[in-house]
C-alpha cells in the first residue's frame, strides 16, 4: 500500500484557487489516486479520482504528472464553505485497505 | 435516500462492558468499512468486508469484532472496551464493481467514550 505525504495545513482566501499536492512516490502501476474532504465531525466525503494526466468534475480537478509520483487536486475559487481536511489516498482499483494519513486542513479566509 | 446509517450516535460507556455499534447501508454495495479517527492521526482502517461471510484486518484490529451476516449490515463489536478505544468511528461502503471509480460513502459517525 503506497504511502501518502501531504501538507499539514494550507491557508487561502475566499475566490483563489488552492492547489493541494500530494507525494506518493512509491505508486505501482495499478494504483489509482483518490481524494476526499471531510468537515468536522463528518464522515469523509469522495471528491475525484483518477489514473494518470487530468481529470474534472464539477468540484475539483485533479492533476497527475507522467511519473504518477505526485498528484495534485486543485480548488478553484474557494468559499468559506471550503474549509476542510482533504485527504489523499492511493490503492489499487479494488482495493479494499485504506490508509488516509492525517490530510491536509485547508483554511479559507474571507 | 442511499445512506449508511450508524447506531448510536454517541456512547458513554465504562471499561469491560461489551458493547455494539451497528452499521447498515441501503445501497446494495458489496464492500464495507470500519474507521476510527482520533486527532492528529486521521483516519485508520480496523476492519473491512468484501461481502457477507468475509471480512478481513485494516490497521488497527486489535479490541474489535466484526460480522458480516447480511450483506447490508456491518457491526462494530467492543468484547471488553479500554479507555483508548474512545474514538469517533465511521462506517463506511462502496461498490467498485460496474463502476468507474471507487468512492466510498461513509456514515455520520458515532463518538464513543469509555470511562
Amino acid at each position: 500500500l503506497a504511502k501518502t505525504t501531504q501538507p499539514i495545513s494550507m491557508d487561502s482566501y475566499e475566490g483563489q484557487e488552492v492547489n493541494i499536492t500530494c507525494s506518493h512516490n512509491n505508486i505501482a502501476t495499478n494504483d489509482y489516486i483518490t481524494w476526499y474532504q471531510q468537515f468536522p465531525s463528518q464522515g469523509p466525503r469522495f471528491i475525484i479520482q483518477g489514473y494518470k494526466t487530468k481529470v474534472t468534475n464539477e468540484v475539483a480537478s485533479l492533476f497527475i504528472p507522467a511519473d504518477r509520483k505526485s498528484s495534485t487536486l486543485s480548488l478553484p475559487r474557494v468559499s468559506l464553505s471550503d474549509t476542510a481536511v482533504y485527504y489523499c489516498l492511493v490503492g489499487d482499483y479494488n482495493f479494499n485497505k485504506f490508509y488516509f494519513g492525517s490530510g491536509t486542513k485547508l483554511n479559507v479566509k474571507p | 435516500e442511499a445512506q449508511v446509517t450508524q447506531n448510536p450516535r454517541y456512547l458513554i460507556t465504562v471499561t469491560g462492558k461489551k458493547l455494539t455499534v451497528t452499521c447498515s447501508q441501503n445501497m446494495n454495495h458489496e464492500y464495507m468499512s470500519w474507521y476510527r479517527q482520533d486527532p492528529g492521526l486521521g483516519l485508520r482502517q480496523i476492519y473491512y468486508s468484501m461481502n457477507v461471510e468475509v471480512t478481513d484486518k485494516g490497521d488497527v484490529p486489535e479490541g474489535y469484532k466484526v460480522s458480516r451476516k447480511e450483506k447490508r449490515n456491518f457491526p462494530l463489536i467492543l468484547e471488553s472496551p479500554s479507555p483508548n478505544q474512545t474514538s469517533l468511528y465511521f462506517c463506511a461502503s462502496s461498490s467498485p464493481l460496474g463502476t468507474t471509480y471507487n468512492e466510498q460513502f461513509f456514515g455520520p459517525g458515532t463518538r464513543l467514550t469509555v470511562l
